[in-house]
């Protein structure tokens, strides 16, 4: 079975500095979609960034990137220029999709950011 | 408004009731979903449906039945609630399936004493 594994339960980082949030994945797929939500204390659940595997370019949505290697199986989350609101549970997805158009979004445990001012 | 909106927002009852939780979509998404958030496991993919009337089992579905008479609704019914069912539930939809954004309901938070 497909999992997604985020190895670090929570981070901190300094309000203006970087932070990057580690995921792995495993999959037997070749083309498949990667994505990082953000849940914040409100409990609504955010798309942050997506990424299509088939594309060299590691994505980018103003202040969040992700880098992406496909053999590695990774998909860190960078955060650049860290504010307050940044703070929350992230948490990586892989779709589980097995051949078919829909499927299962599979998460992974999350990770916790704190942010200090 | 438009959008996905889940009811109630909190839920309290006991061992063995019968709970539904409610989610309303407007876009007349065709996809929609059902998750349990549970700390140390992220979200788990409880249920979803392709269409009105399509339905198929996720990774924990075992306890839960959910129906699609109107591609708007989607309801999750806990048949005999257990202290194990005590979770956050998650109602969200997307247009094409797992490969798009999913839209989340704000969420239910349901126990179960």
């Amino acid at each position: 079975a497909q999992t997604v594994t985020q190895s670090q339960p929570e981070m901190s980082v300094q309000e203006a500095e970087t932070v990057t949030l580690s995921c792995t994945y495993d999959t037997s797929e070749s083309d498949y979609y990667l994505f990082w939500y953000k849940q914040p204390p409100s409990r609504q659940m955010i798309l942050v960034i997506r990424q299509e595997a088939y594309k060299q370019q590691n994505a980018t949505e103003n202040r969040f990137s992700v880098n992406f290697q496909k053999a590695a199986k990774s998909f860190s989350l960078k955060i650049s220029d860290s504010q307050l609101g940044d703070a929350a549970m992230y948490f990586c997805a892989y779709p589980n999709a097995g051949g078919t158009s829909y499927g299962k979004l599979t998460f992974g445990q999350g990770t916790i950011l704190t942010v200090h001012p | 408004d438009a959008g996905i909106t889940q009811s109630p927002r909190y839920k309290i009852t006991e061992t063995g009731r019968q709970v539904t939780l409610m989610c309303h979509q407007t876009w007349s998404h065709s996809y929609m979903f059902w998750y349990r958030q549970d700390l140390g496991h992220g979200l788990r993919l409880i249920y979803y449906s392709a269409a009105a009337d399509i339905t198929d089992k996720g990774e924990v579905p075992d306890g839960y039945v959910v129906s699609r008479s109107k591609t708007e609704n989607f309801p999750l019914t806990l048949e005999s609630a257990t202290r194990s069912q005590t979770s956050v539930y998650f109602c969200a939809s997307s247009v094409e399936g797992v490969h798009e954004k999913l839209f989340f309901g704000s969420g239910t938070q349901l126990s179960v004493l």
